[in-house]
């Protein structure tokens, strides 16, 4: 597609609960990170994968987050037992490379909301 | 880790001049990037700096000095829509090999008439 695209775009869940979060990246893009964003804060980095491998997952915050990316292409981004403090917009980026100056392009985000 | 610290807030006039600053505190430094995020929406991509020195692209430029670990946005011709989150977002190597791009809280530009 043109841009990067996130399914679905509002997620409303009881506290406990799994979710799935779905990114689409941009055609050939072989970075894809994922960061989670809370109001009036910056992206807070997740993970981010290099073809189908997780690089760095250095940002998850526990075990109840856990992300794949089966065919180097579209990610799933998995939370566990979810808690209200998960509760923020997670964004999805993808990059032609991870290094140098390959910029992110990021998709809308899909909110999700803990009750 | 890296440690990002840049203004939470800043107001400028329509038809000004404004600079945002970042400071950072890294090892690996590999690229400093400056987004822009409107309210509701995702950060776009402004701008890259990875050696010293000022990148212009119209309206907007950004300067990079690695040795103080500091970058500015500088933004000319202000207008109303440029009233937005300004994130500074910097690229590390870490020993692993991994290339982790971390932002900062986002500085709120409020550009008024």
């Amino acid at each position: 597609g043109a841009g990067v695209s996130q399914t679905p775009s509002n997620k409303v869940t009881e506290k406990g609960k799994y979710v799935e979060l779905r990114c689409d990246p941009i055609s050939g893009h072989t970075a894809l990170y994922w960061y989670r964003q809370s109001l009036g804060q910056g992206p807070e980095f997740l993970i981010y994968f290099q073809g189908t491998g997780a690089a760095d997952d250095s940002g998850l915050p526990n075990d109840r987050f856990f992300a794949v990316r089966p065919e180097g292409s579209v990610s799933t981004l998995k939370i566990q037992r979810t808690e209200r403090g998960d509760s923020a917009v997670y964004l999805c980026a993808s990059s032609l490379r991870a290094r140098d100056n390959s910029p992110l392009h990021f998709g809308n985000g899909t909110r999700l909301t803990v009750t | 880790g890296q440690n990002i610290d840049q203004p939470t807030e800043m107001t400028a006039t329509e038809g000004a001049i404004v600079q945002i600053n970042c400071t950072y505190q890294t090892s690996g430094f590999n690229g400093l990037f400056w987004y822009q995020q409107h309210a509701g929406e995702a950060p776009t991509f402004l701008s890259y700096n990875v050696l010293d020195g000022l990148e212009e692209k119209g309206r907007f430029s950004s300067f990079l000095s690695r040795s103080k670990g500091y970058s500015y946005l500088l933004l000319k011709e202000l207008q109303m829509k440029d009233s937005a989150s300004y994130l500074c977002a910097v690229r590390d190597r870490s020993g692993a090999g991994s290339y982790q791009l971390t932002f900062g809280k986002g500085t709120k530009l409020s550009v008024i008439p």
